[in-house]
C-alpha cells in the first residue's frame, strides 16, 4: 500500500478560475477527510466521507468548495471562482474508523495570484 | 465543541537534550488524543495516539506522551533529541462522541534542534 496520495502537489491559479484536487486514499480505509491548512496554523476540518456519503461539513467549505467521492474511493475538491483567501495546503487523510488514527497525505499547495 | 492550545509556539533545544511539548485540550467526554510531526512542505505523520487504558503512550521514533485527565493534558516527550526531529509537532483532540471523529489540532509548536 502506498499511503493517500494526493494530487497536484502544487498548483498555482489565477484569482476567479476554478481548481480541483484529488485524494486516492488507503484502499480498505472507509472514512476520507479533507483539512485546510494555512501557514503557521494547524489543519482546520473542512468535510468527511464514510464511503460514498458525505456525512459531515465545516462551516469553512463556502459554497464555492464542493466534495465528491463518487465510488467510495477516490475523492475530489472543487474550489470555483478561488480568491486569494483559498491560498493554502489542502490536506486529504483516511482512516479505518473509530479507534485508528488517520493517515494524511502529502498536501496539495494551492497558489492564488 | 473541543478545543487545543499549544502554548509555545518555538522551542529550541540542544542536540541530546530531553524535551517537553506542551498540549492542552477541552472536551467534555474522554477524549481520542493525537500527536503529529510535520516536516516542510509535507503532510502529517502519526507519532502517537491515546484513546483509552494505560496513560503513558508509547510512539514512534523514541517519543512518549503522558494523558493527565485532571490538568487536561497531554504532553510529548522525548529523552534525547536528535538534529532529525526539528520540525512542526501538532497536537490533535478527537470526539470520542462524534461518528466521524473529526480531529481538532492545536496551533502546532515548532521545534528548533541546535547543534
Amino acid at each position: 500500500d502506498t499511503g493517500v496520495s494526493q494530487d497536484p502537489r502544487h498548483k498555482i491559479t489565477k484569482r476567479g478560475q476554478n481548481v480541483t484536487f484529488r485524494c486516492d486514499p488507503i484502499s480498505e480505509h472507509n472514512r476520507l477527510y479533507w483539512y485546510r491548512q494555512t501557514l503557521g496554523q494547524g489543519p482546520e476540518f473542512l468535510t468527511y466521507f464514510q464511503n460514498e456519503a458525505q456525512l459531515e461539513k465545516s462551516r469553512l467549505l463556502s459554497d464555492r468548495f464542493s466534495a465528491e467521492r463518487p465510488k467510495g474511493s477516490f475523492s475530489t475538491l472543487e474550489i470555483q471562482r478561488t480568491e486569494q483567501g483559498d491560498s493554502a495546503m489542502y490536506l486529504c487523510a483516511s482512516s479505518l474508523g473509530d479507534g485508528h488514527g488517520y493517515t494524511f497525505g502529502s498536501g496539495t499547495r494551492l497558489t492564488v495570484v | 465543541a473541543q478545543s487545543v492550545t499549544q502554548p509555545d509556539i518555538h522551542i529550541t533545544v540542544s542536540e541530546g537534550a530531553s524535551l517537553e511539548l506542551r498540549c492542552n485540550y477541552s472536551y467534555g467526554a474522554t477524549p481520542y488524543l493525537f500527536w503529529y510531526v510535520q516536516s516542510p512542505g509535507q503532510g502529517l505523520q502519526l507519532l502517537l495516539k491515546y484513546f483509552s487504558g494505560d496513560t503513558l503512550v508509547q510512539g514512534i521514533k523514541g517519543f512518549e506522551a503522558e494523558f493527565k485527565r485532571s490538568q487536561s493534558s497531554f504532553n510529548l516527550r522525548k529523552p534525547s533529541v536528535h538534529w532529525s526531529d526539528a520540525a512542526e509537532y501538532f497536537c490533535a483532540v478527537g470526539a470520542s462522541h462524534n461518528a466521524g471523529n473529526m480531529l481538532t489540532f492545536g496551533g502546532g509548536t515548532r521545534l528548533m534542534v541546535k547543534p
